[in-house]
C-alpha cells in the first residue's frame, strides 16, 4: 500500500536555529509533494506545492528564504524552517501525491523554545 | 480566495446518535472536495472525495454530497460509535490551469462519542 512516513515526529529547536524535517513517499510516486502547516488551534495551512521538474510554488506569507524545500525525485522531500521562532511551531504535514489520491505523512511536530 | 468553512467546532454525541457536520466552500473553479479524519497522533486520513457535482461520496457510515447549487458538501452518519471519536476536516482542491492545487482545509470539527 502507498505509505508517507515524516521525521522527525517530533523535534525542539532553540529560537533562531533551523530545523530540517523529511517526507518519503513510499509504495507509490510522489509527482507532487505539498507541505501544510498545522499551528495551535488553527487549520492546515498550505505552505508550498512542489512537483517533479518544475518551479517550487509558495502560498502567500510563506517563502523560499523562510522554508526552502527539496523535491529531488518521486519519493523524497525535506523542507527547513530557517531561523524558527515561537510563530513557526505546529505540525507540519507533507501530503505526497501520485496521479489519484493525496496520501499524508503523521507530521513533525515542531517545538520553539 | 478559496475558503472552506465549517461552523462547528466540537460535537459531543451517545453512541449511536445521528452526526451532521457542516460544511460550506467558495472558489471560482472547479473543486473536488474531500472530508478527511485525524485520529490523535497522526496525520489526516481520507474519508472520501467526490470529483464531479451533484454526487454522493461514502465511506465506513459516512455520506457526503457534492451540491453545486449551495455550495456544500455535509457530512452525516446515522449512528456514530465511539470509534468515530476524531477531528473531521473538509477540504477542497480547485484545478486551474490544468495544474492541481493545494489542499484547502476547513477549520475542523471534533468529534466525540460517549458509549
Amino acid at each position: 500500500g502507498a505509505l508517507v512516513y515524516q521525521y522527525p515526529r517530533r523535534t525542539i529547536c532553540k529560537s533562531g536555529t533551523s530545523m530540517r524535517m523529511e517526507c518519503q513517499a513510499v509504495g507509490f510516486q510522489a509527482t507532487s509533494v505539498a507541505w501544510y502547516r498545522q499551528s495551535p488551534q488553527k487549520t492546515f495551512e498550505l505552505i508550498a506545492l512542489s512537483t517533479v521538474n518544475s518551479a517550487i510554488k509558495y502560498e502567500q506569507n510563506f517563502t523560499q528564504e523562510k522554508f526552502p524545500i527539496s523535491h529531488p525525485n518521486l519519493s523524497f522531500s525535506s523542507m527547513t524552517v530557517l531561523n524558527a521562532y515561537l510563530e513557526d511551531r505546529g505540525l507540519y504535514l507533507c501530503g505526497a501525491r501520485d496521479s489519484y489520491e493525496q496520501y499524508f505523512g503523521p507530521g513533525t511536530r515542531l517545538t520553539v523554545l | 480566495g478559496d475558503s472552506v468553512i465549517q461552523m462547528q467546532g466540537q460535537v459531543t454525541l451517545s453512541e449511536n446518535d445521528f452526526l451532521f457536520i457542516n460544511c460550506t466552500y467558495s472558489t471560482t473553479g472547479y473543486p473536488t472536495l474531500f472530508w478527511y479524519v485525524q485520529y490523535s497522533g497522526e496525520g489526516p486520513q481520507l474519508l472520501l472525495q467526490v470529483t464531479t457535482a451533484n454526487n454522493k461520496g461514502s465511506s465506513r457510515g459516512f455520506e457526503a454530497t457534492y451540491d453545486k447549487g449551495t455550495t456544500s458538501f455535509h457530512l452525516q452518519k446515522t449512528s456514530v460509535q465511539e470509534i468515530d471519536s476524531a477531528v473531521y476536516y473538509c477540504a477542497m482542491r480547485d484545478v486551474r490551469d490544468n495544474y492541481a492545487q493545494g489542499l484547502t482545509f476547513g477549520l475542523g470539527t471534533r468529534v466525540s462519542v460517549f458509549p
